[in-house]
């Protein structure tokens, strides 16, 4: 079974761009997940979306978005990209939602660099 | 602001020592999760403890979790190179109820020199 597929794996944008990141879930699992990881704050959850519905969402401004379509990928969003925006951004797949019981499975994680 | 606290922030070992890492949080929780992240790749999942499990093996992995010190903790014993990697715990909230989400700590970050 192919794991969770992050894209791309590396881009660099300048200030002011947007850039969209994309993730495939593991086959059946419909809850996808997305998170920000940097140096300094460690891991800070952005939003999770299952099917098709944003289920919950983080403390992150709204140039940060996502969706996710009827085959369960998903896809993010930033707009107006800042230099604070640097950073590693994970997808996570999991089979169910609601009070959690059970793993989450990572992509490799699409690293953006902002100049 | 984080619920997990891991701790040390840095452990360094040599093969075959036993590594262990601590992880505090703030607030009751259902569950406690242990992940693994090498170098700028994806986190792998160790292990998950119920809040009413004391203690859970995963082979060289061991687990114990102390609900009324609100702390957990990650022993991995004979320890090997490939084991160096940095160490998240997450915790999953109970008065978040269906709103789901994960809390997690900074990380441990394990070095184990051959």
């Amino acid at each position: 079974k192919a794991g969770v597929t992050q894209t791309p794996r590396y881009l660099i944008k300048t200030r002011g761009q947007q850039v969209t990141l994309s993730c495939s879930p593991i086959s059946g699992h419909r809850s996808v997940s997305w998170y920000q990881q940097t140096p300094g704050q460690g891991l800070q959850f952005l939003f999770e979306y299952f099917s098709e519905t944003q289920r919950n969402k983080g403390n992150f401004p709204g140039r940060f978005s996502g969706r996710q379509f009827s085959n369960s990928r998903s896809e993010m969003n930033v707009s107006t990209l800042e230099l604070g925006d640097s950073a590693l951004y994970l997808c996570a797949s999991s089979l169910h939602r609601g009070v959690f019981t059970g793993e989450l499975f990572f992509g490799e994680g699409s690293r953006l660099t902002v100049l | 602001s984080q619920q997990g606290e891991e701790d040390p922030q840095a452990l360094s070992i040599q093969e075959g020592e036993n590594a262990t890492m601590n992880c505090s949080y703030k607030t009751s929780i259902n569950n406690l999760q242990w992940y693994r992240q090498n170098s700028g790749r994806g986190l792998v999942h160790l292990i998950l403890i119920r809040s009413n499990e004391r203690e859970k093996h995963s082979g060289r992995l061991r687990v114990t979790l102390d609900t009324s010190k609100k702390s957990s903790s990650l022993l991995i014993t004979a320890s090997r190179a490939a084991d160096t990697a940095s160490y998240f715990c997450a915790t999953s909230p109970t008065h978040a109820g269906n709103n789901r989400k994960l809390i997690w700590g900074l990380g441990t970050s394990l070095a184990v020199n051959p």
